[in-house]
């Protein structure tokens, strides 16, 4: 099992610009979850999907959005990109939506924006 | 809203060295609390994730323990390793008790040969 993937590894965007994280899990989990994590604020919760065709926002979703593509899948999209958001992305899964369940993170993606 | 807080930020000791990592919470009315590791450019690797019913959890060198009552946490490494080099994150359920973790800030340990 490969687990959590994501790509890409490393981006860089102009302001303005838009793109797509891409995150899949092979452990047929119910729950996805995507966190960012910038030095002095730890990981914090953008985005989650419970289950397969909801989702939900957490802590920071200012500027980002969330499609749950199927069970494996969960994308998140930044319209148009800030420096803000220069940040490591995170992807994890579970297999319940419940506090008893561990998450299983992926390796993350290095965006930078300028 | 639960805060997790873990100090100190950064920890340097000899190889063979026990050490305890500290982890704090606000909301005491939790269920679990996991520990994480993240080497540097890496993702995060659970380690343990304590019930409140269990109070410790062990795996190999590492101990971990969970107090309630005074919204402490401790991770306990036994005999450390330089291969233990990382750092460690504490989570606990946001105060709904879901899949919403807080995650603290953080503990750099280097474990020196």
């Amino acid at each position: 099992n490969a687990g959590v993937t994501q790509t890409p590894k490393f981006q860089v965007l102009k302001t303005g610009q838009s793109m797509t994280l891409q995150c899949a899990q092979d452990m047929n989990h119910n729950s996805m979850y995507w966190y960012r994590q910038d030095p002095g604020m730890g990981l914090r919760l953008i985005y989650y999907s419970a289950s397969e065709g909801t989702t939900d926002k957490g802590e920071v979703p200012n500027g980002y959005n969330v499609s749950r593509l199927n069970k494996r899948e969960f994308s998140l999209r930044l319209e148009s990109a800030a420096p803000s958001q220069t940040s490591v992305y995170f992807c994890a899964s579970s297999d319940r939506w419940d506090y008893t369940d561990t998450q299983y993170f992926g390796p993350g993606t290095r965006l930078t924006v300028l | 809203k639960q805060e997790v807080t873990q100090i100190p930020a950064a920890l340097s000791v000899p190889e063979g060295e026990n050490l305890v990592l500290n982890c704090s919470f606000t909301d005491s009315a939790i269920y679990n609390l996991q520990w994480f590791r993240q080497d540097p450019g890496k993702g995060l690797t659970s380690l343990l994730l304590i019930q409140s019913s269990q109070r410790e959890q062990t795996s190999g060198r590492l101990n971990a323990s969970l107090d309630k009552s005074s919204g402490r946490s401790t991770l306990y490494i036994a005999a450390s390793q330089p291969g233990d080099s990382a750092t460690y994150l504490c989570a606990a359920p946001g105060s709904s008790n879901t899949g919403k973790l807080i995650f603290g800030q953080g503990t750099t340990l280097q474990v020196k040969p």
